[in-house]
């Protein structure tokens, strides 16, 4: 009964390469996120996609780019990886682009070496 | 630029030994102040929403009040299962500002 899962939970690949993350949840929410969290463990938003529309780009390098093929699935693809976008990637959902409370997966640990 | 604090970095304490997390935020349009929890290799557990000043909620040994610049996650007697990082974070007008959270450590 996953609410939101993502997939792979742990990613290692060298600078360079193109990597992608999955992430699908069953709850009918009608909005996805992407977020950041560091080594210090500070969360950032990256984006947000709302019925398959980008509503949310927060400067981000244009190396990460989202698809949204329905409101269930948010991928995050990411080109040319470089040494600082190691970090944790959680995908979460909410039920609309009000605040009501988001569910986040369990996140993918990314390190590129 | 809204912001999001959160102290102490880091909390020890012995289990049945209350104390209070404190969640300071600056956000124009704040619609709402959510408080999560982290569990290592996990991803935030939403615990509660506080969206006036003046509102409090409470779910077993966890109490969350909000005034207009801060608020407090009160942790009534401890037990070593509440140990994990908690997190606020702030609505504006678009997108949830997370804090740096609190690792709580709680000891038998």
């Amino acid at each position: 009964d996953t609410a939101v899962s993502q997939t792979p939970k742990y990613l290692v690949t060298q600078m360079g390469n193109d990597k992608s993350i999955k992430c699908e949840q069953n709850l009918g929410h009608d909005t996805m996120y992407w977020y950041k969290q560091d080594s210090k463990k500070f969360l950032k938003i990256m984006f947000s996609y709302n019925n398959k529309e980008l509503i949310i780009n927060e400067t981000v390098p244009n190396r990460f780019s989202p698809k949204s093929p329905d409101k269930a699935h948010l991928n995050l693809h990411i080109n040319s990886l470089e040494l600082g976008d190691s970090a944790v990637y959680f995908c979460a959902s909410s039920p609309d682009r009000k605040n009501s409370p988001l569910h986040f997966g369990n996140g993918t640990r990314l390190t590129v070496t | 630029e809204d912001q999001v604090t959160q102290s102490p970095e880091a909390l020890r304490l012995q289990e049945g030994e209350s104390s209070s997390l404190n969640c300071s935020y600056t956000v124009s349009g704040l619609r709402g102040l959510f408080w999560y929890r982290q569990d290592p290799g996990k991803g935030p557990e939403f615990l509660f929403t506080l969206y006036s000043a003046g509102e409090e909620k409470e779910k077993e040994r966890l109490k969350a009040t909000l005034t207009k610049k801060e608020s407090f996650l009160h942790i009534t007697a401890p037990k070593p299962e509440d140990s994990a990082t908690y997190l606020c974070a702030a609505y504006n007008t678009d997108k949830l500002i997370f804090g740096t959270g609190t690792r709580l450590q709680v000891f038998p």
